[in-house]
């Protein structure tokens, strides 16, 4: 148990279907991640929030819609997606953001894995 | 450019040593990291070397790293089958973490 939970776990959905992730953080934490992670890629960022505030959208797509309520919860809303999106995506949290190095270190959960029909 | 690139695949026998390599692209990065990630699991930080170090060692892992020609290695002395994971390498830029794609290490009893 890293204090990031996830749900759901897995989740497969139509490309016309609307969607949405929940990570939910009991960290105390201030910065919050959404990452995908494909096959044999590099783990890709796709979202930062620092204090509930979007601080980095590394050019996603507009079919996933990221709501940060509070530093405790975040959602990836997902509508219109496409086979290719397929996925396990890991919410991560660390204390603040930009990282400082060690102590401030990453905590993930277990991910959300995602297929689209 | 931002660029961590690691083999995908390395299969020991248990008991055997294991070493995971790594080469990064931005001599800038403060900390080097090695992330864990078991099967049906989110990444766990598992040992981070600062960049003014070139060697680490806790308990049966030893982080070596060659500033000079970016490399970074995780050695994992005495490999168990409970190691059997993918491990990413990552370095710190500009307050990120940029991810190799993870080398998956299969421990053979």
């Amino acid at each position: 148990e890293t204090g990031v939970t996830q749900t759901p776990r897995h989740l497969v959905m139509g490309m016309t279907n609307k969607k949405s992730l929940k990570c939910e953080q009991h960290l105390g934490h201030n910065a919050m991640y959404w990452y995908k992670q494909s096959a044999k890629k590099p783990l890709e960022l796709m979202f930062v929030y620092n204090f509930k505030e979007q601080t980095e959208n590394n050019s996603v797509p507009s079919r996933f819609s990221p709501e940060c309520p509070n530093s405790s919860h975040l959602f990836l809303h997902l509508h219109t997606l496409q086979p290719e999106d397929s996925a396990l995506y890991l919410c991560a949290s660390s204390q603040a953001f930009p990282l400082a190095g060690p102590p401030n270190e990453q905590f993930f959960g277990p991910g959300t894995r995602l297929t689209v029909l | 450019g931002e660029d961590v690139e690691q083999s995908l695949f390395l299969s020991v026998r248990e008991g055997d040593s294991s070493v995971i390599n790594c080469t990064y692209t931005d001599s800038s990065s403060t900390y080097l990291y090695w992330y864990k990630q078991e099967p049906g699991a989110g990444l766990q930080l598992l040992t981070y070397i600062f960049s003014n170090m070139d060697m680490k060692q806790d308990q049966r892992l030893t982080v070596l790293l060659n500033k000079k020609d970016k490399h970074l290695s995780l050695r994992i002395a005495d490999t168990q089958t409970g190691d059997s994971a993918i491990y990413f390498c990552a370095e710190s830029l500009t307050g990120k973490l940029i991810f190799g794609q993870g080398t998956t290490l299969q421990v053979k009893p």
